[in-house]
């Protein structure tokens, strides 16, 4: 597709359990960003890969969240245990260059998290 | 460390009537800072950004904004609100780190 790609769109699950949530950049963007959004709150940075590494992983709020980026491309969120507080809108975001001084990110719809 | 502050978090105008979207930083050398406009169920876009060439930035849809150094400003303008505008306005600031920082965000709502 021409835009970033986030799935599922909506995700409900039980605390304790695990979820995924997936984020398929723009082709050819190797900079790809991961943000949470609380409601009535602004997007709060998670975490940043350059390729496969993780240049940034100082906002993953504690050790249940852990993302990858295998291939440079695809990536995955991956939160253990989940607990209510984890219900937020999960964004993710690309850029073809690192995209600081452009500011110009691209933004999927997000992945709304409901933890019941 | 760099900060934004959305000094309002709910405008309502008219339609036809300027719009204008205040939001000051904080950052400990020149900063680059963004608008980025959020509508309902719909991606983040970028509506403008300011990276230290001219301080009066033109974004999309007739939308303004100006860096005031001295004034710790970047305040977001239009000049006649249309209903299309109403959605979630946030002021971004970039940290050295290479992350985005997004203020509070600030719900514009346009009345007909």
């Amino acid at each position: 597709g021409a835009g970033v790609s986030q799935t599922p769109s909506n995700k409900v699950t039980e605390k304790g359990k695990y979820v995924e949530l997936r984020c398929d950049p723009i082709s050819g963007h190797t900079a790809l960003y991961w943000y949470r959004q609380s409601l009535g709150q602004g997007p709060e940075f998670l975490i940043y890969f350059q390729g496969t590494g993780a240049a940034d992983d100082s906002g993953l709020p504690n050790d249940r969240f852990f993302a990858v980026r295998p291939e440079g491309s695809v990536s995955t969120l991956k939160i253990q245990r989940t607990e209510r507080g984890d219900s937020a809108v999960y964004l993710c975001a690309s850029s073809l260059i690192r995209g600081t001084n452009t500011g110009e990110l691209f933004f999927g719809e997000g992945s709304r998290l409901t933890v019941l | 460390a760099q900060s934004v502050t959305q000094l309002d978090s709910h405008v309502s105008v008219s339609e036809g009537t300027p719009v204008l979207l205040r939001c000051n930083y904080s950052s400990s050398y020149s900063p680059s800072l963004f608008w980025y406009v959020q509508h309902p169920n719909k991606g983040l876009q970028l509506l403008l950004k300011y990276t230290s060439a001219a301080t009066l930035v033109k974004g999309i849809n007739g939308f303004e904004a100006e860096f005031k150094k001295s004034e710790t400003s970047f305040h977001l303008t239009k000049p006649s609100a249309h209903m299309s505008d109403a959605a979630e306005y946030f002021c971004v600031v970039s940290s050295q780190g290479g992350k985005l920082i997004f203020g509070q965000g600030t719900e514009l709502s346009v009345k007909p």
